[in-house]
């Protein structure tokens, strides 16, 4: 199946440092979407972007399909930045299930 | 409701116990999704419902999980002779059937003893 890695695995920041978090996958994807989990667990979907550039505030996402790779920008971080930030992603050749990178946990410090 | 909703938030079970866990998805929503989380992990596929027809199982461990939708809307995951390894947290998530976003609720932390 689909392989899906992401780097770095840890990231530690002070408040207000910017940072790139990348998702590479192995396969063609029609769906790939970044979540956050925060310190209580909570999943909380930041973008769906299966291709091009979005931006969110300080976030921004951009998905170059045909390089099968994703950047989720974080700009001036906060501590309530802190968690762990996964990547998903469905294959074109698959059905409706979105397969999970290995995540990246950030700390954000003041 | 607002949000997905799951109860209960955690649940402890001695091994061999069956347990039921479930989940209210967003009004509306036609997809729901289950995933188990170990701990450190990133969250893995478990079975996916398209109103009350569940369309892939492919990820369910084994014959001892078990999951339901019979009207479209509250899925309930069940386990049955709960085993150590199936601590983990359980995810529930819907999607509406013109989005591709999943909304995740809280998840149910089981810990069997």
């Amino acid at each position: 199946g689909i392989q899906v890695e992401q780097s770095p695995p840890d990231l530690i920041l002070q408040e207000g440092a910017n940072s790139t978090l990348r998702c590479n996958f192995s396969d063609s994807v029609n769906n790939l979407q970044w979540f956050h989990q925060n310190p209580w667990g909570q999943l909380i979907n930041l973008f769906y972007i299966p291709s091009g550039t979005k931006q969110n505030g300080r976030l921004s996402a951009t998905t170059v399909a045909t390089e099968r790779y994703s950047l989720l920008y974080i700009s001036s971080s906060q501590t309530t930045d802190s968690g762990v930030y996964f990547c998903a992603v469905r294959s074109r050749y698959n059905t409706d299930k979105l397969i999970f990178g290995t995540g990246t946990r950030l700390q954000v410090f003041p | 409701g607002a949000g997905v909703s799951q109860s209960p938030r955690y649940k402890v079970a001695k091994r061999g116990q069956d347990v039921a866990l479930r989940c209210d998805p967003i009004s509306g929503h036609v997809s729901l999704f289950w995933y188990q989380q170990a701990l450190g992990q990133g969250p893995e596929f478990l079975t996916y419902f398209q109103n009350e027809a569940q369309l892939d199982k492919s990820g369910l461990p084994s014959d001892r999980f078990f999951a339901e939708r019979p009207e479209g809307s509250v899925s309930t995951l069940k386990i049955q002779r709960t085993q150590q390894e199936d601590s983990a947290v359980y995810l529930c998530a819907s999607r509406p059937g013109a989005s591709e976003k999943l909304f995740f609720g809280s998840g149910t932390q089981l810990s069997v003893l």
